[in-house]
């Protein structure tokens, strides 16, 4: 079956801009992750969703970063007047469940460049 | 999650096998052991995990040690298209909902197989 999906693949935007982010986790798989990678800082976790509801945001870098998630399957992290620093690549997995024995499948990213 | 120490980078020839180390001395009794590895510009991939028992499926073999503190990873005949980087990641057992497995990931092994 189909994998985990994000669009857009890539998205150039202006300093100040407001960029939304899509995931289309594998059908049936009810956690849903949102990490970051970006260059020097490694792979970080931004937030976790189990079904519509998010019991750990803790990884949202600022106020300018939000998401949601909707049916309990499409996702969209939306960030809000983009700055520079927020350049990286956007990483989405999903999972049965978000117990630990459950491997998390990753999508192929979203590069976003705020110029 | 327990701390985990990999060596930066590796090398190995193709056809042999490629023998990945990690330390993760303070792991707890109830911490998993995974490995991941991402290949450049994909997501990250599973690739096995394990809780004392040495473990093999069809990617690798995970060999942890009886103290738990250490463990390697095993691919027994690398390809070139096992170039990538190789993350260990020490995270607790949990069944899901509120208590959910974020994956945290350190800086990785990054193996290259030359011909």
């Amino acid at each position: 079956g189909a994998g985990v999906s994000q669009s857009p693949s890539n998205k150039v935007t202006e300093k100040g801009k407001d960029v939304e982010l899509r995931c289309d986790p594998i059908s049936g798989h009810t956690a849903l992750y949102w990490y970051r990678q970006s260059l020097g800082q490694g792979l970080e976790f931004l937030i976790y969703f189990q079904g519509n509801s998010a019991p750990d945001k803790s990884g949202l870098p600022s106020d300018r970063f939000s998401a949601e998630r909707t049916g309990g399957s499409v996702s969209t992290l939306t960030i809000q007047r983009t700055q520079q620093e927020d350049s990286a690549v956007y990483l989405c997995a999903s999972s049965w469940s978000g117990g630990s024995f459950n491997e998390q499948f990753f999508g192929p990213g979203t590069r976003l460049t705020v110029l | 999650d327990a701390k985990t120490t990999q060596p930066p980078s590796m090398d190995c020839a193709e056809g042999r096998a490629a023998n990945l180390p990690c330390n993760h001395s303070t792991i707890s009794g109830n911490e998993y052991v995974y490995w991941y590895r991402q290949i450049h510009s994909q997501g990250p991939q599973y690739i096995i995990h394990g809780l004392k028992n040495n473990e093999t499926n069809e990617m690798a073999s995970l060999i942890i040690t009886e103290d738990r503190k250490s463990s390697t990873l095993i691919l027994p005949h690398a390809t070139l298209r096992d170039t990538a980087v190789y993350y260990c990641i020490v995270r607790v057992a949990t069944a899901g909902g509120t208590s959910y497995g974020k994956l945290t990931f350190g800086q990785g092994t990054i193996l290259t197989v030359h011909p």
